[in-house]
C-alpha cells in the first residue's frame, strides 16, 4: 500500500473550517485513500473514504486532486471536540485484507 | 453505524500473569477481526489478523505464544496476554469489518498496566 505524509500538527479556531492536507504520491489506480481519527485515550474513529471522486458525509467533505496523489479532509465547522489525531490511509481496493496501516497522523488542535 | 466493543476497557496485572481481552461485534458478523497495539506517544501498531474458525496470522515480530488470539465466533475474538510483563503495557485495539460499508471500524480499546 502507498505510504502517506502529513503534517505533525495543525492549529484550527472553533467555528471555521479545518483543512487536512495528506500526500500519497506512490497511490496507484486501485488504491483508496481513508481518513480515520483517534481522540485521547479511544479507538479510531472513521470519518470518510475514497477512490477518484470527491465524497462528503455529516462528518467532512474529502477533496481527491485529479492526478490522486494528494488529498485534503476538511471539517467544515471545527468545534472543540475535534480535537484529535487525524490519520490518512491509502490502501488497495482489490484486497480483501482490511489491515490499515497507520503513519503518525497530524494532531489537530481545535482553539476557541 | 456499526459498534465493535472491547472488554474490558482497562485492567491492570501482576507481572507474570495473562490477561484476557474480549473484542466484539455488535451488530454485524466478522469473520476477521484485527488486533493493534498502541504504546505512548505513538502509532497504532498491527498485532494480528484474528479468523474465525482458524489460526491466527501475526506480523512480523510478534509473539504468537504470548498474544493468543481465539476467533470462536462470528462476533467475538479474544486476545490473551500471557505472562505479561511491564513491557507489555499498552492500549490495545481491534477492528472489524462490517459489509456494508466494508470498512474498519474499530473498539474502543483497552488499557493493559502490568505491574
Amino acid at each position: 500500500d502507498a505510504k502517506t505524509t502529513q503534517p505533525p500538527s495543525m492549529d484550527c479556531a472553533e467555528g471555521r473550517a479545518a483543512n487536512l492536507p495528506c500526500n500519497h504520491s506512490t497511490i496507484s489506480g486501485n488504491e483508496y485513500v481513508y481518513w480515520y481519527r483517534q481522540i485521547h485515550s479511544q479507538g479510531p474513529q472513521y470519518i470518510i473514504h475514497g477512490l477518484k471522486n470527491n465524497e462528503t458525509n455529516e462528518m467532512a467533505s474529502l477533496i481527491i486532486t485529479e492526478d490522486r496523489k494528494s488529498s485534503t479532509l476538511i471539517l467544515p465547522h471545527a468545534t472543540l471536540r475535534d480535537t484529535a489525531v487525524y490519520y490518512c490511509i491509502v490502501r488497495s481496493s482489490r484486497s480483501n485484507d482490511y489491515k490499515l496501516s497507520f503513519g503518525a497522523g497530524t494532531t489537530v488542535t481545535v482553539r476557541a | 453505524g456499526a459498534v465493535v466493543s472491547q472488554h474490558p476497557s482497562r485492567v491492570i496485572c501482576k507481572s507474570g500473569t495473562s490477561v484476557k481481552i474480549e473484542c466484539r461485534s455488535l451488530d454485524f458478523q466478522a469473520t476477521t477481526m484485527f488486533w493493534y497495539r498502541q504504546f505512548p506517544k505513538q502509532s497504532l501498531m498491527l498485532m494480528a489478523t484474528s479468523n474465525e474458525g482458524s489460526k491466527a496470522t501475526y506480523e512480523q515480530g510478534v509473539e504468537k505464544d504470548k498474544f493468543l488470539i481465539n476467533h470462536a465466533s462470528l462476533t467475538l475474538s479474544t486476545l490473551t496476554v500471557t505472562s505479561a510483563h511491564p513491557e507489555d503495557s499498552s492500549f490495545y485495539i481491534c477492528s472489524a469489518i462490517p459489509t456494508p460499508p466494508q470498512v474498519p471500524y474499530f473498539g474502543p480499546g483497552t488499557r493493559l498496566t502490568v505491574t
